[in-house]
């Protein structure tokens, strides 16, 4: 199994601030990697894919990217909406496997 | 757009087979891929398999020897049976479809279903 390694596990921001996540995969993914936002008792959401492509609907301050073993999610500006738990995703190989989550918490 | 929806009972003895269905609307089942991802409380996101349309299943090892996934195309529904649960299979499950070819991303997904394991 690739084994998904996200870092770090929460980090605390403020309003307007530049928040980047890290994920890590155990061996070369190429760029099948997938971003999800989860706000608490929320379904999971897809931001983006193939690593950097932007899912509709996604506000542009969200950006991927990364190939291979590493990988970078950025909110630009982090805005009040965003405060949430963001989950990387390998889609290269099955079974398909999670990072553990990176909680974005108000500063 | 195509819509997803979970239902199945809430509780589940110990050693108990637990048995969710999952609803699609907005769209054909035909064609494409469809998922079973679980998460336990305040925990991560576990893969738990897929079923294509023509029945064909490709479940997580960990829990392939419990895992049953099937596809009633008439109905637009797949289901999912996960058999000797344990409280470890108290989980939150969603369903959700996958994307086309090789982009084994999820999107949409169910509300998702809480599942409690307890006697």
């Amino acid at each position: 199994d690739i084994q998904m390694t996200q870092s770090p596990s929460s980090v605390s921001a403020s309003v307007g601030d530049r928040v980047t996540i890290t994920c890590r995969a155990s061996q070369g993914i190429s760029t099948w990697l997938a971003w999800y936002q989860q706000k608490p008792g929320k379904v999971p959401k897809l931001l983006i894919y193939s690593a950097s492509s932007l899912q509709s609907g996604v506000p542009s301050r969200f950006s991927g990217s990364g190939s291979g073993t590493d990988f970078t999610l950025t909110i630009s500006s982090l805005q009040p909406e965003d405060f949430a738990t963001y989950y990387c995703q390998q889609a290269n190989s099955f079974p398909l496997t999670f990072g553990g989550g990176t909680k974005v918490e108000i500063k | 757009q195509v819509q997803l929806q979970e239902s199945g009972p809430g509780l589940v003895k110990p050693s108990e087979t637990l048995s969710l269905t999952c609803t699609v609307s907005g769209g054909p089942i035909h064609g494409y891929h469809w998922s079973w991802i679980r998460q336990p409380p305040g925990k991560g996101l576990e893969w738990i398999g897929y079923i294509y349309y023509n029945g064909i299943t490709n479940y997580n090892p960990s829990l392939k020897s419990r895992v049953t996934m099937s596809v009633d195309t008439s109905k637009n529904q797949f289901s999912l049976s996960l058999s000797s649960v344990s409280a470890a299979d108290t989980a939150v499950y969603y369903c959700a479809k996958i994307g086309t070819g090789s982009n084994n991303w999820f999107d949409p997904w169910g509300q998702g279903t809480p599942v409690t394991v307890s006697s």
